[in-house]
């Protein structure tokens, strides 16, 4: 099962420039996190925020949420040619049996 | 350093014969592991969910007497491919919820370093 949709699917930018992926969902969540994954590795946990939150800051990178939406945003700020990856959101109901649900991910590509 | 231990990184086998992935919570004891299977260029599809001491539940379109899961501790699940075809080649990545901190703690999930297999 999926929750949602990406968007884009693929981008790709320049460095220094920011890059913005959008992410929809389904269902009611407690926590929306961003995940980044390098080619044929595994994933990087980048950010979490939780349901009663809006915006968030992590270094360079700037997450929304807005739940009226079921919608999620992660900016990336002034990129890197190491940023380069796929990027995942994926949503937590927090119920002790249920797992991360992943949405489809942008492919990023940052060119020097 | 990594909560979530997968085994092994990366494995060749041929077709019709079985495979088994392990998936250790190092840190803290875990009732409930996830499984997932990711297609090259595709996202992380939920294949099931391993609880410990009892069957696992699967995901629609997910044949459970292909995909053998054992959760037989509280540290412990393996997923074992049985008579692995080409089309079963893929990145396998499992999770682990760590619940000894509540919910209050904000993530408590934690994934492994997945698992890449080719069946040729």
């Amino acid at each position: 099962s999926q929750q949602g949709e990406e968007d884009p699917q693929a981008l790709s930018i320049q460095e220094g420039e920011n890059a913005t992926m959008n992410c929809s969902y389904k269902t009611s969540i407690n926590n929306l996190q961003w995940y980044r994954q390098n080619s044929g590795r595994g994933l990087v946990h980048l950010i979490l925020i939780r349901s009663n939150e809006r915006e968030k800051h992590s270094g360079r990178l700037r997450v929304t949420l807005d739940t009226s939406k079921k919608s999620s945003s992660l900016l990336i700020t002034a990129s890197r040619a190491a940023d380069t990856a796929s990027y995942f959101c994926a949503t937590d109901s927090l119920q002790a049996g249920t797992a991360l649900i992943f949405g489809k991910g942008t492919t990023l590509s940052v060119s020097s | 350093g990594a909560v979530v231990s997968q085994h092994p990184s990366w494995v060749i086998c041929k077709s019709g014969t079985s495979v088994k992935i392990e998936c250790r919570s190092l840190d803290f004891q875990a009732t409930t592991m996830f499984w997932y299977r990711q297609f090259p260029k595709q996202s992380l599809m939920l294949m099931a969910t391993s609880n410990e001491g009892s069957k696992a539940t699967y995901e629609q379109g997910v044949e459970k007497d292909k995909f053998l899961i054992n959760h037989a501790s509280l540290t412990l699940s393996t997923l074992t491919v049985t008579s692995a075809h080409p089309e079963d080649s893929s990145f396998y990545i499992c999770s682990a919820r760590d619940l000894r901190f509540g919910e209050s703690s904000g993530n408590t999930i934690y994934f492994g370093e997945g698992s890449w297999l080719t069946v040729v």
